[in-house]
């Protein structure tokens, strides 16, 4: 079975610009979560999605946000780029609420 | 919202050796706890995970205990080898609240040969 597979693994961006993260889960799993890893802030939650609805949803601004596809593949766009959102945006996939979730590798966004 | 607090930042331990990291929640209602290792520039991957109707569960060289009553719960690495050494990350989420996982800050674990 194919694992978390995240979409590119680097991107070099502008400050003002905005991007777009792709993320397919395993086979199966319904529910993909997002998370920004950075090393003052550590791992923090900015969303899920189950069954093409945000279930939940972290404290970040607006600026973050998501969406689901009917093949549960996710992408999570970050408008009007910031320096402090430079991070390691990781996806995890979970088959169903409370289960095991299984990362990507992860995409390396760098804000210039 | 849910808080998790993780000890120690940093340790060290010689190859064969036990390591032992904590982790302390806020929520009572918090009532799975998986844990995961993150190698250099790799993705964090789960390595064990308990849920608040079981104590303590092992997997070979590794065992998590969960005390609800204090609200903390612990990762123990038995006779550590090199490959161990990597950043633990502890966390915490609630029933009904879907995926959503809180996060310990982490420790590196280093293990010296």
């Amino acid at each position: 079975k194919a694992g978390v597979t995240q979409t590119p693994r680097y991107l070099i961006k502008t400050r003002g610009q905005q991007v777009t993260l792709s993320c397919s889960p395993i086979s199966g799993h319904r529910s993909v979560s997002w998370y920004q890893q950075t090393p003052g802030q550590g791992l923090q939650f900015l969303f899920e999605y189950f069954s093409e609805t945000q279930r939940n949803k972290g404290n970040f601004p607006g600026r973050f946000s998501g969406r689901q596809f009917s093949n549960s593949r996710s992408e999570m766009n970050v408008s009007t780029l910031e320096l402090g959102d430079s991070a390691l945006y990781l996806c995890a996939s979970s088959q169903t609420g409370q289960a095991e979730a299984f990362f990507g590798q992860g995409t390396r966004l760098t804000v210039v | 919202g849910e808080n998790v607090e993780q000890h120690p930042s940093t340790l060290s331990v010689q190859e064969g050796d036990s390591a032992v990291i904590k982790c302390t929640y806020s929520d009572s209602a918090s009532n799975y706890f998986p844990w995961y290792k993150q190698e250099l520039g790799k993705r964090p991957q789960l390595i064990i995970d308990i849920r608040s109707n079981v104590g303590e569960k092992k997997d070979q060289r590794i065992a998590v205990t969960l005390n609800k009553t204090a609200k903390h719960f612990s990762l123990h690495i038995t006779e550590t080898q090199p490959e161990d050494s990597a950043v633990y990350f502890c966390a915490a989420s609630i029933s009904g609240y879907g995926n959503k996982l809180v996060f310990g800050a982490g420790t590196i674990l280093r293990v010296k040969s």
